[in-house]
């Protein structure tokens, strides 16, 4: 059964860092052809995908966040990480990670509950 | 990047009728576009991938079609729990986009 489960700060103020993790269980970042990716959601609004990281270390990123962003993983814990650099009231939303199966490319198949993060003075 | 343009934005059918959602890229994506349904409050839910295969468990009044630039979701006979937000993604080249999604309602 494959599970994912998102965690972060809740609540921080403009210009910090915000760093999620995704714990992941069913499955595991060193298969060929896993991938786990983070994509966000403002309350109302729709989807933005944010970040894909592969079992071969493989990563990409959304060139509209412009350099912001880091995506990193630990296959021996079954973790995966977002860091998002100089955050502002823009970057509030839910985040999710989401776990994808396919060689470069492929559909996000399963979702954690997702992570509300608000970013305020 | 690829733009995803989803009409209508809102759709509002009764039970049982045939709906059918329609979701048009700017370029070419070759039928790597996916479906996703989401429910008020939840995480959204992989429906259908590369434009007409159908992921486990969903119910099979949920089909897909396309090609090109132009993609279709079609629900045969609509149920309750089928009220939902419904995005398309196109995943033929990075980013990754989504469109914005059709809200849809029971008359």
């Amino acid at each position: 059964q494959v599970t994912l489960k998102e965690s972060g700060p809740g609540i921080l103020q403009p210009s910090q860092t915000l760093s999620l993790t995704c714990t992941f269980s069913g499955f595991s970042l060193s298969t060929y052809g896993m991938g786990v990716g983070w994509i966000r959601q403002p309350s109302g609004k729709g989807l933005e995908w944010l970040a894909n990281i592969w079992w071969d270390d493989d990563k990409y990123y959304n060139p509209s966040l412009k350099n912001r962003l880091t995506i990193s993983k630990d296959t021996s814990n079954n973790q995966a990480f977002l860091k998002i650099t100089n955050v502002d009231t823009a970057d509030t939303a839910t985040y999710y990670c989401a776990r994808t199966v396919g060689i470069i490319r492929g559909p996000f198949d399963y979702w954690g509950q997702g992570v509300m993060v608000t970013v305020s003075s | 990047d690829i733009q995803m343009t989803q009409s209508p934005s809102l759709l509002s059918a009764s039970v049982g009728d045939r709906v059918t959602l329609s979701c048009k890229a700017s370029q070419n994506i070759y039928k790597y576009l996916n479906w996703y349904q989401q429910k008020l409050g939840e995480a959204p839910k992989l429906l259908i991938y590369y434009t007409n295969s159908l992921q486990t468990g969903i119910p099979s009044r949920f089909s897909g079609s396309g090609s090109g630039t132009d993609y279709t979701l079609t629900i045969s006979s609509l149920q309750p729990e089928d009220v939902a937000t419904y995005f398309c993604q196109q995943y033929n080249s990075w980013p990754n986009t989504f469109g914005a999604g059709t809200k849809l309602e029971l008359k």
